[in-house]
């Protein structure tokens, strides 16, 4: 079965500093590949998709993410965080044909720090 | 406004107590999803339906029910609440068709059960 893991389950970092949260997926095809972010007491949001093409996708508030099929990965990057994106990310996978029935995974809590 | 809207934000009952959560979408989609988001942020589908019909039903206790009367409503029943079923209740919608479709949140019914 499929399966998504962000091994990270809390990130801090400081206000203007490049972030990187990692994203590893388990499945034996490439799948459709997404980040969503959370904020407080609020629904989650979509910053960026992946299902082929350019393996780095650019999304909203200049975050991006890198998709590595030698390493089952789909990292999101930041070259300079702001307080503001304090938030939970989820990274998510679908598969072909499954109804959008995304699975998530476990959510990695930022932290920004002034 | 265009969003997919829940009601109510907040609702505190006791153990053996029927509740009923309303979900509505204006973005004009055909799917509409019910994900349940545990106290460690955890995500699960719950149910799934398209056009009124049922797609995606993975395995949740019976006390559970969702109810569609149109496409733009999605509402979830739980019969006979229990203490494990205290929880962060999100509501989406989406259109099926594509490849890599958004998936579009409400804010969430938090569930406390006594």
């Amino acid at each position: 079965a499929q399966s998504v893991t962000q091994p990270d389950a809390r990130v801090t970092v400081s206000e203007g500093a490049s972030l990187q949260l990692r994203c590893k997926y388990s499945y034996s095809a490439t799948p459709y590949l997404f980040w969503y972010v959370q904020y407080p007491r609020q629904g989650l949001q979509l910053l960026l998709k992946y299902y082929s093409g350019d393996p780095v996708v650019q999304g909203v508030n200049s975050f991006e993410a890198e998709f590595s099929k030698s390493n089952s990965s789909f990292h999101l990057q930041k070259a300079s965080v702001h307080w503001s994106d304090s938030a939970v990310y989820f990274c998510a996978l679908r598969l072909s044909g499954s109804f959008n029935k995304l699975t998530f995974g476990a959510g990695t809590r930022l932290a920004v720090c002034p | 406004e265009t969003a997919v809207f829940q009601t109510p934000n907040y609702h505190v009952t006791q153990v053996g107590n029927e509740v009923s959560f309303n979900c509505k979408q204006t973005l004009g989609h055909d799917t509409m999803y019910w994900y349940k988001q545990d106290s460690k942020k955890l995500l699960k589908i719950m149910f799934s339906y398209n056009n009124k019909q049922l797609i995606v039903n993975e395995t949740v206790p019976r006390r559970f029910s969702p109810q569609s009367s149109d496409k733009a409503h999605l509402n979830l029943r739980i019969k006979s609440v229990e203490p494990e079923d205290s929880a962060v209740y999100l509501c989406a919608s989406s259109s099926l068709g594509g490849s890599a479709e958004t998936l579009y949140f409400g804010s969430g019914t938090r569930l406390t059960v006594l």
